[in-house]
């Protein structure tokens, strides 16, 4: 069974870092790319970045880009985000997700991100 | 990498169908055949419904179809049932980045 299990997020201030950390098990790990896509709370989808299955290439939504950084551990089967610069509109649950067909059919479960002074 | 329009809200009778539109520009959606939709209910993670337009992930009911006609994608639920009333989300590959739909709320009558 695929399991995708986010961990890190939490209250942070406005200027502040957070890494976020996503658990992969129940596949292969190293053949897929995978995701961060993230939602406000009570708002709408919006994709931040993904990785290729080696990790040499790396894609960022336009407002992260020189903040967020995504990378990966495929020896830990493991993803990561990490934030800088954190802003108020940061503020989302941010899901893990395996991407496949450009599209994403694994989610995890979602952790909380605060950005607040 | 501006969003995908979406209407804010669809409803129905059990038993219709009904049809969620979602439209995009020639860099997106009438690009690239890589149109997906996900449907969210409450406090829950999404769910990938359709994929490269119009293809059902294994284990989705046949009741949910997608299609497109240049810019425009469409989602259309047949047979519409009390579990699928949630909030539902077109996606699109970009080129090298991906657009979300803002989202419509799908109510059962």
């Amino acid at each position: 069974e695929v399991q995708l299990v986010e961990s890190g997020g939490g209250l942070v201030h406005p200027g502040g870092s957070l890494r976020l950390s996503c658990a992969a098990s129940g596949f292969t790990f190293s053949s897929h790319w995978m995701a961060w896509v993230r939602q406000p709370p009570g708002e709408g989808l919006e994709w931040v970045a993904n990785i290729s299955p080696d990790g040499r290439d790396k894609y960022h939504v336009d407002s992260v880009k020189g903040r967020f950084t995504i990378s990966r551990d495929n020896a830990k089967n493991s993803l990561f985000l990490q934030m800088n610069s954190l802003r108020a509109e940061d503020t989302a649950f941010y899901y893990c997700a395996r991407s496949e067909s450009h599209s994403w059919f694994y989610w995890g479960q979602g952790t909380l991100v605060s950005v607040s002074s | 990498q501006s969003a995908l329009t979406q209407p804010a809200s669809v409803s129905g009778s059990p038993g219709q169908s009904i049809t969620i539109s979602c439209t995009g520009t020639s860099s997106d959606v009438g690009n690239y055949n890589l149109v997906s939709w996900f449907q969210q209910h409450p406090g829950k993670a999404p769910k990938a419904m359709i994929y490269e337009d119009s293809k059902r992930p294994s284990g989705i009911s046949n009741r949910y179809s997608g299609s497109k006609s240049g810019n425009t994608a469409s989602l259309t639920i047949s047979g519409l049932q009390a579990e699928d009333e949630a909030d539902y989300y077109c996606s699109s590959f970009a080129g090298s980045s991906y657009v979300f739909g803002g989202g419509t709320k799908v109510t059962v009558l």
